[in-house]
């Protein structure tokens, strides 16, 4: 199993700021993902971190917003970026080890409201 | 459509209930199915999960797929207040490492 720390586990920001969430892993694993959820709705990919590469950005998300960091199999930053009000959500990150089947871990997320 | 189908509830049933959740997914290609649970202001964590159709126990709790109707089931046996949560079925996609999530059910099981 891996234990994902993440920090903070709660801020509220001024609109037009930009916050950094950090996501660290107790163990080397392959893929780290994150993760929006707003309240009582299911979890949505932000974009897959790779390691000592761009991250994998799914369709609605743009690197400008949320530049992702992943200097190494067990760590990885989301900034947002610029926020307003509808960046008010839970970012999630999220760790597995690739093989078809296995679990995904995660972290207990970041509360963030934007005012 | 969207691809994976799931009530978002609540679900609000007593204490010894038999608790029935279910998903419906649109493709025909998945072949891992899992179960996530959810606690409030905490991140999902495995239940259990099952490979191509059948069914699978652990414990209180039974997982079933049926690929000919593309329905994914879980089952909740003796349920308990402490299993009071958001349960998120989950297939993985084609690419074997990205999960497809539903919406999630929530749970409420009173005592």
């Amino acid at each position: 199993s891996a234990v994902i720390s993440q920090k903070p586990s709660r801020d509220i920001c001024q609109r037009g700021t930009s916050l950094t969430i950090q996501c660290q892993v107790d163990s080397q694993v392959t893929m780290m993902f994150w993760y929006r959820q707003q309240p009582g709705q299911s979890l949505t990919l932000i974009a897959t971190a790779n390691q000592g590469s761009e991250a994998t950005y799914e369709s609605g998300f743009v690197i400008d917003k949320f530049p992702i960091s992943r200097p190494n199999l067990t760590f990885s930053t989301l900034t947002v970026s610029n926020m307003s009000p509808e960046d008010s959500s839970i970012y999630l990150c999220s760790a597995e080890n690739g093989a078809v089947g296995t679990e995904a871990f995660f972290g207990q997320g970041t509360r963030l409201t934007v005012v | 459509q969207k691809e994976v189908e799931q009530d978002p509830g609540p679900l609000s049933v007593p204490e010894g209930a038999i608790v029935s959740l279910n998903c419906t997914y649109s493709n025909s290609a998945f072949q891992y199915f899992m179960w996530y649970r959810q606690y409030s202001r905490k991140g999902p964590e495995l239940l259990m999960y099952t490979y191509s159709s059948g069914n699978k126990e652990d414990g209180r709790f039974t997982a079933q797929v049926d690929k000919s109707s593309k329905y994914i089931s879980l089952f909740i046996r003796d349920s308990q207040p402490s299993d009071s949560a958001t349960y998120l079925c989950a297939p993985l996609g084609d690419s074997n490492y990205q999960l497809i999530w539903g919406a999630g059910t929530k749970l409420i099981i009173k005592p």
